[in-house]
């Protein structure tokens, strides 16, 4: 079974318009860590936002917001004011226990967001 | 300002050949990990390693190997190249192995096996 699902691969979205990017994730772990990557055209993994599991508040990070449902299992990412600059793949990633082998961070397939002026 | 060093960027090897690729992190981490990216796969953990000394497979560790002498460096070797085996790998470390660690990626190596 996946342990990230990006159920959207394409979004598409307008200049200054808010989108969501959706995640859902499988852990049996009750302390993981959730995070995002924006993944521009030239390549390289920026990390944007975290969210513990134990965090009481939604994580921000500037235009950037993680909507943290725990009971539902989701934290979808919200990008307000989009910007052509923000066109890239988009991917959520999980950091769950491993035991005594530490942690493993585990990707989801990512969303291509696209957006327009 | 080095952070994540990867080498080579680019290489194409033919089948059977073994060759290494170099990861290299100056920022005293403890945690680096291997990914390969495939198109429409995201990214999989190949292996990973919590200090030196000390690594474990991940999702896809088959045909490959790691070893981890000391805390600066970390490099993935293949054994006997396949097709299969061509992707982008990208190297990762973090201050720990803690939940709340973001990994801080290399900029990859683009592998072509003919």
């Amino acid at each position: 079974a996946q342990k990230i699902t990006q159920t959207q691969p394409g979004m598409f979205v307008q200049e200054k318009e808010a989108v969501t990017l959706d995640c859902t994730y499988d852990t049996s772990d009750p302390s993981y860590g959730l995070f995002w990557y924006k993944q521009p055209s030239s390549g390289e993994m920026i990390f944007l936002i975290y969210q513990g599991s134990y965090d009481q508040q939604n994580a921000t990070e500037g235009r950037y917001s993680l909507n943290f449902q725990k009971a539902r299992k989701s934290a979808n990412l919200v990008i307000s004011a989009s910007q052509l600059g923000d066109s890239a793949m988009y991917f959520c990633a999980m950091r769950e226990g491993r035991g005594q082998a530490g942690t493993a961070l585990i990707f989801g397939k990512g969303t291509t967001l696209s957006v327009s002026s | 300002n080095a952070g994540v060093t990867q080498t080579p960027k680019f290489q194409v090897l033919k089948t059977g050949q073994s060759m290494t690729l170099q990861c290299a992190q100056d920022m005293n981490h403890e945690y680096m990990s291997w990914y390969r990216q495939d198109p429409g796969m995201g990214l999989r953990l190949i292996h990973y390693s919590v200090g030196a000394g000390i690594t474990d497979q991940g999702e896809v560790p088959n045909g490959y190997n790691v070893s981890r002498s000391t805390t600066e460096d970390f490099p993935l070797r293949l054994l006997s190249a396949a097709p299969s085996q061509t992707s982008v790998y990208f190297c990762a470390s973090s201050y720990s192995g803690m939940r709340s660690q973001p990994q801080h990626f290399g900029d990859g190596t683009r592998l072509s096996i003919l």
